[in-house]
């Protein structure tokens, strides 16, 4: 089955302490993104990636980082997490560009800093 | 500066009767738009799109219209089902999607009655 896994899906940390959120897709898609989606405010995209090893910021990448050093797997650190990123985070992917760049998501990562 | 606007966060219809989702973009190099469906505790999942050389894209009860001089999409359902009630989401993209980045709204409550 296609399909975006995120990891964990939810998750309770306090203010600092160096977190993971693991995200894996199985349709061979070159791209891959990270959004949050906050109340009011919608899915706003944090980074994307376009290929391995190819990254770049979205429109709020402050306070994290992300890597892509495999085609399916696009991790998100929070490297010292703060009570602003609280947050329902997702994962998506996508072939690529034109008809073509229909994202897929993964369940989302509700996350609570305190 | 919001790029993409869905100016009404929440929408009430009547079973049987027809939803109209509305939404607007302020920049004119978007070519590819995309509408999104979304349930409480699942990720986002696409619905329907179309590319701005078009007016009209239309799938089984779901039709998008663009209006490209006004700058106005629209997501027409017809007939309108209970299972319909969820949250969309308009996205539009540049360079026909190409580089894999999308700008969402903020979203529509849609809530279908009985």
């Amino acid at each position: 089955e296609a399909q975006v896994t995120q990891n964990p899906r939810y998750l309770i940390t306090v203010t600092g302490k160096k977190l993971t959120v693991t995200c894996s897709q199985n349709m061979n898609h070159e791209y891959m993104s990270w959004y949050r989606q906050d109340p009011g405010l919608g899915l706003r995209q944090i980074y994307y990636s376009m290929n391995v090893e190819v990254t770049d910021k979205g429109d709020v990448p402050e306070g994290y980082k992300v890597s892509r050093k495999e085609k399916r797997n696009f991790p998100l650190i929070l490297e010292s997490p703060s009570p602003n990123q609280t947050s329902l985070y997702f994962c998506a992917s996508s072939y690529g560009g034109g008809s073509k760049n229909i994202q897929y998501f993964g369940a989302g990562t509700r996350l609570s800093v305190l | 500066d919001q790029q993409v606007k869905q100016n009404s966060p929440s929408l009430s219809v009547q079973e049987g009767r027809i939803s109209i989702l509305n939404c607007d973009y302020t920049n004119s190099m978007f070519d590819y738009f995309l509408w999104y469906k979304k349930y409480p505790a699942e990720g986002p999942t696409f619905l329907i799109s179309i590319s701005s050389i078009k007016d009209k894209n239309e799938d089984g009860r779901f039709t998008v219209f663009l209006n490209k001089s006004a700058k106005h999409l629209s997501l027409h359902i017809v007939p309108s089902q209970p299972g319909d009630s969820a949250v969309y989401f308009c996205a539009a993209s540049r360079y026909g999607g190409s580089q894999g980045n999308l700008i969402f709204g903020k979203g529509t409550k849609l809530s279908v009655k009985p």
